[in-house]
């Protein structure tokens, strides 16, 4: 079974700029969730999708980061425009039904650099 | 809780000796735990879980334990190998869709 797939590995823009990541999910996986993991931290939970529809974005700095799922299968997140502050990996995650109580699928995650 | 910055609490064992992972949780209402293991330049990947209606779980040489009147969780590493070497997370649920991670430990495994 192909796991989480995402690209870039690596990014470096400078601050100001945008960028987009992608994501593409377990086959058949109803959940997809993009979470931001600064340096030393535990991942951060950005934004949650139940087949395409928003089911958490409480932490998602919605001045400069959006997210779609579109027909439920592959997700992109964008940041327009970054800060210094936006350094660090973005894991993208799915899980077969979603509701908390099942394991998370992790992609290896983007890494980002904002100069 | 908010993580501490770039200073993981660091665990380092010697190769073949058990290793104790501990973390604190922060929801009294949590009632799913999991363990997660990343390797550098990785996602993190699944250990092991548990319910609130259980106090230990064992799986291959990993052992979970679960105190919810500390509301503390454990993961124990039996004969610890240098392929061990990770920073673990544990991850509280409580039942919502969101799931809540700690900072993080880093073990060292010494050959």
């Amino acid at each position: 079974e192909a796991g989480v797939a995402q690209s870039p590995r690596y990014k470096i823009i400078e601050k100001r700029q945008s960028v987009a990541f992608w994501c593409n999910p377990i086959s058949g996986h109803a959940t997809l969730y993009w979470y931001q993991q600064i340096l030393g931290q535990g991942p951060k939970l950005l934004i949650q999708f139940q087949n395409n529809g928003v089911v958490d974005d409480s932490q998602l700095p919605k001045d400069r980061f959006s997210a779609e799922r579109l027909k439920g299968v592959d997700s992109t997140l964008k940041i327009q425009p970054a800060k210094l502050e936006d350094s660090a990996v973005y894991l993208c995650a799915s899980s077969p039904i979603g509701g908390g109580r099942e394991t998370q699928y992790f992609g290896p995650g983007t890494r980002l650099l904002v100069l | 809780g908010e993580s501490v910055g770039l200073h993981l609490p660091t665990l380092s064992v010697q190769e073949g000796d058990n290793s104790i992972i501990n973390c604190a949780y922060s929801n009294s209402a949590s009632d799913y735990f999991i363990w997660y293991k990343q390797e550098s330049g990785k996602g993190p990947q699944f250990i092991i879980d548990i319910r609130s209606n259980m106090d230990k779980r064992q799986g291959q040489r990993v052992t979970v334990l679960l105190n919810k009147t500390v509301k503390h969780l454990s993961l124990q590493i039996a004969a610890t190998q240098p392929g061990d070497s990770a920073v673990y997370f544990c991850a509280e649920n409580t039942g919502g869709f969101k799931t809540i991670f700690g900072a993080g430990t880093r073990l060292f495994v010494k050959a």
